[in-house]
């Protein structure tokens, strides 16, 4: 069972479409962060946020939209997306950016672009 | 060079065999070592941290060793739930991303 929640699991959405990923979690942690997976690859790092403000983007589409409400939550604004962004979207966090903490992991939203 | 490398698998193993996964690095600089593991079609999760002196956890061993530049882990009488993906992760300095290597993959046969 993960502590960080992310909805909706799956999502599939035609190239003009708005949508919007979703990601909780209730540990305290101050770092959370967005991940793109594609099959049989690593995760790529997105974006981190750290105490609510966006830290890195790692030269992201702006097609790609995060935003951080408060300290548990994270979303992912999706427009006009290609068909090449179908992947696998990761939520993580860490109780801070710096230091040893590890990062946890939601389950993920499999987003399949049309 | 990739900035962390792991050996390419696939590894097939019987159960209660012992295997061990080597990982390499290349960034001086990188202070923190994490093993995770991930199950096909879901999220990773975190198996365990690498310390400088090593650490275990139950079956499973790391080993770092900052001088080499190289992490380890061992796996001793595997199991068929220990079939996965396991992915090397390097944070580079105190405050860099986590770098994931490509990963090796486990199957455990009965």
């Amino acid at each position: 069972d993960t502590e960080v929640t992310q909805t909706p699991k799956h999502l599939v959405m035609g190239m003009t479409n708005k949508k919007s990923l979703k990601c909780e979690q209730h540990m305290g942690h101050r770092a959370m962060y967005w991940y793109k997976q594609k099959a049989k690859k690593p995760p790529e790092l997105m974006f981190v946020y750290s105490y609510e403000k966006l830290s890195i983007n790692e030269s992201v589409p702006s097609r790609f939209s995060p935003e951080c409400p408060n300290s548990s939550l994270l979303n992912l604004h999706l427009h006009a997306l290609q068909p090449e962004d179908s992947a696998l979207y990761l939520c993580a966090s860490s109780q801070l950016e710096i230091g040893n903490q590890p990062q946890h992991f939601g389950d993920g939203t499999r987003l399949s672009i049309l | 060079r990739k900035e962390v490398e792991q050996d390419p698998g696939p590894f097939n193993v019987p159960e209660g065999a012992t295997v061990a996964f080597n990982c390499t690095y290349s960034n001086s600089a990188s202070q923190s070592f994490f093993w995770y593991r991930q199950d096909c079609r879901k999220e990773p999760k975190l198996l365990m941290s690498v310390y400088s002196s090593g650490n275990e956890d139950g079956r499973f061993t790391a080993q770092l060793n900052r001088a080499s530049q190289y992490i380890s882990l061992l796996i001793r009488d595997s199991k068929l739930s220990d079939s996965a993906t396991y992915l090397c992760v390097v944070r580079r300095g105190s405050q860099g991303n986590l770098i994931f290597g490509k990963g090796t993959k486990l199957s455990v046969k009965p």
